[in-house]
């Protein structure tokens, strides 16, 4: 059992540039979201699923993509990276068993210069 | 909605000494709360929930929190503190079916 898992650990993009953060995992859980960490902020809701075809936005969603084709996967796409994207993504997942009880992956580290 | 307050970015402990990080919380009903841990460099990970099966909640690595809704507290405690403790703590809740976390405190802990 991997968990969650995200890829890569580190990314540098330069201002404008795109690229995918992948996360997946093997717990079959419903409910997967994205966060980013900033210094002094805590996690921040970005995006989240609660199954398959079906994203929803949370707290800071401009700026940011996602889709959810299966159960496993929950891809997050920076269309065109702005220095303010610089942080720590983690991707996280859980059951939708009123739980509420999330499973984090080890983060991406993405700067943006 | 509920929200959760977390008092103090930092604290320093001595080794052997008490833990104690704070976390308020604001519900007009029976919360779920979480205290997460984060070691460097490494995703968040479970230390315990409050779930109103009990005030008095303990999770791993010896620490414990009490659900206190007369002080719309979830104060997080151990007893005496270890150098492996040193790592940053979050506090959460569940607001409109979605985890919300405080902004996190970080414990050094001195030899």
């Amino acid at each position: 059992n991997a968990g969650v898992t995200q890829t890569p650990k580190f990314q540098v993009l330069k201002t404008g540039q795109s690229m995918t953060l992948q996360c997946a995992q093997d717990m079959n859980h419903e409910y997967m979201s994205w966060y980013r960490q900033d210094p002094g902020m805590g996690l921040r809701l970005i995006h989240y699923s609660v199954g398959a075809g079906i994203t929803d936005q949370g707290e800071v969603p401009n700026g940011y993509n996602v889709s959810r084709s299966t159960t496993e996967d929950f891809p997050l796409r920076l269309l065109s990276a702005a220095p303010s994207q610089t942080s720590v993504y983690f991707c996280a997942s859980s059951f939708r068993d009123g739980s509420y009880e999330q499973y984090f992956g080890p983060g991406t580290r993405l700067t943006v210069t | 909605a509920q929200s959760v307050t977390q008092l103090g970015s930092h604290v320093s402990v001595s080794e052997g000494a008490l833990v104690l990080l704070r976390c308020n919380y604001s519900s007009s009903v029976p919360p779920y709360l979480f205290w997460y841990v984060q070691y460097p460099n490494q995703g968040l990970q479970l230390l315990l929930k409050y779930t109103s099966a009990a005030t008095l909640v303990k999770g791993i690595n010896g620490f414990e929190a009490e659900f206190k809704k007369s002080e719309t507290s979830f104060h997080l405690t151990k007893p005496s503190a270890h150098m492996s403790d040193a790592a940053e703590y979050f506090c959460a809740g569940v607001n409109t079916d979605k985890l919300i976390f405080g902004t996190g405190t970080r414990l050094q802990v001195f030899p």
